[in-house]
């Protein structure tokens, strides 16, 4: 079964406006981490925001933040102010219970346009 | 202060040869993990290792085998390459077994023909 889901193969979204990429994940687990991936054309995966599964508050970075519903076990990325810098593959990524590997779910292409 | 490091940033082989692939850590880090990412898709887990040992391995056959060093640097081995090896190898670095958040290279583009 899948673990991480992204639902949204593409997204546009207008320079200086405000985005979601949807993720919802599956485990049995009561602790895990959730993170989220940033990949430019470059390749390299940059590491954006976390949320621990017993975390109280949505973590914030910055221009991001991470809607965690835990009841409905998501994990929506928002980026405000959109850049053009932006535009990238996004990934939802989760490790259980302190497991040693990351699973990714299948990415989300953002386009900033002008 | 250097992140992770990859090399060589694209390779070429053909059916049936054997590769190797480089990784040094970030500066402090002791822990390298090797992901392959295929056209497309997110990065799949190959393995970890930790003070020189394989700890932990993912869905992959033991064609795939690694090394780590006493330097904490890595080297990804595939032996008798399909086609289907085609992809982008990640290595990624943490601090311990149980890091926070990866620190990923950008990757080693391997295509076999």
């Amino acid at each position: 079964a899948q673990k991480i889901t992204q639902t949204q193969p593409g997204m546009f979204v207008q320079e200086k406006e405000a985005v979601t990429l949807d993720c919802t994940y599956d485990t049995s687990d009561p602790s895990y981490g959730l993170f989220w991936y940033k990949q430019p054309s470059s390749g390299e995966m940059i590491f954006l925001i976390y949320q621990g599964s017993y975390d109280q508050q949505n973590a914030t970075e910055g221009r991001y933040s991470l809607n965690f519903q835990k009841a409905r076990k998501s994990a929506n990325l928002v980026i405000s102010a959109s850049q053009l810098g932006d535009s990238a593959m996004y990934f939802c990524a989760m490790r259980e219970n302190y497991g040693q590997n990351f699973v990714f779910g299948p990415g989300t292409r953002l386009s900033v346009l002008p | 202060d250097a992140g992770v490091t990859q090399s060589p940033t694209h390779l070429i082989k053909t059916r049936g040869q054997q590769v190797t692939l480089r990784c040094s850590p970030k500066s402090g880090h002791d822990t390298v993990s090797w992901y392959q990412q295929a056209l497309g898709q997110g990065p799949q887990f190959i393995f970890q290792y930790y003070e020189e040992e394989e700890r932990q391995r993912g869905n992959f056959p033991d064609r795939f085998s690694g090394h780590q060093f006493p330097n904490y640097s890595s080297e990804l081995n595939v032996n008798a390459l399909l086609l289907g090896d085609s992809a982008l190898y990640l290595c990624a670095s943490s601090l311990g077994l149980v890091g926070e958040k990866l620190f990923f290279g950008s990757g080693t583009q391997l295509s076999v023909l």
